[in-house]
């Protein structure tokens, strides 16, 4: 059983630009949350999603924006990239109590 | 503030050695959660204790709560070298499906 897998794993971008990465949950699991992890801090919520709504959010600005599919996997799309950007982006997925990280995908914003 | 904010920033100890790693935080919390991150990579979960709870064991782990107090901590007994991560304590707030509110990590350094 796979648990849950993100791509890409590394990422480098310009200022500007667009980012879109994907999240694919534990099996079984429904709900989809997205947390981003500057260096030398702990992870921080972007938002949540389940059954395809964005149900919870953090205070992030709307250049962070998601999606999730009939089939639980979800995106996170980041416009307008910053360079304050740079962090691992963490997806975590859960079907109870429990969060099952992804190994996270780092962006890197030149 | 919601965030939890874990005591000492940084933790080096030998093998064999017990290391404890204290969370503190603000507001009232319905569980708090532990997690163990490689090297930047994904986090782990380690264990979860409620609020009604005062202590839990699972392993080598001791994770103890008082809420009066507002603080939580976790002990590491007989380390290895493989438990050099950084450690995380997590609030959880409300039940069912909810975000977690992270503190700022131990970084625990276990050297043969």
């Amino acid at each position: 059983d796979a648990g849950v897998t993100q791509s890409p794993t590394h990422l480098i971008k310009t200022r500007g630009q667009q980012v879109t990465l994907r999240c694919s949950p534990k099996s079984g699991h429904d709900t989809v949350s997205w947390y981003q992890q500057a260096l030398g801090q702990g992870p921080q919520f972007i938002f949540q999603y389940y059954e395809e709504e964005e149900r919870q959010r953090g205070n992030f600005p709307d250049r962070f924006s998601g999606h999730q599919f009939p089939n639980y996997s979800s995106e996170l799309n980041v416009n307008a990239l910053l360079l304050g950007d740079s962090a691992l982006y963490l997806c975590a997925s859960s079907g109870g109590q429990y969060q099952y990280f992804g190994p996270g995908t780092r962006l890197l914003v030149l | 503030s919601q965030q939890g904010e874990e005591d000492p920033q940084a933790l080096s100890i030998q093998e064999g050695e017990n290391a404890t790693m204290n969370c503190s935080y603000k507001t009232s919390i319905n569980n708090l959660q532990w997690y163990r991150q490689n090297s930047g990579r994904g986090l782990v979960h380690l264990i979860l204790i409620r609020s009604n709870e005062r202590e839990k064991h699972s392993g080598r782990l001791r994770v103890t709560l008082d809420t009066s107090k507002k603080s939580s901590s976790l002990l590491i007994t007989a380390s290895r070298a493989a438990d050099t991560a950084s450690y995380f304590c997590a609030i959880g707030r409300d039940t069912g499906f909810q975000k977690l509110v992270f503190g700022t990590g131990t970084r625990l350094l276990v050297s043969p």
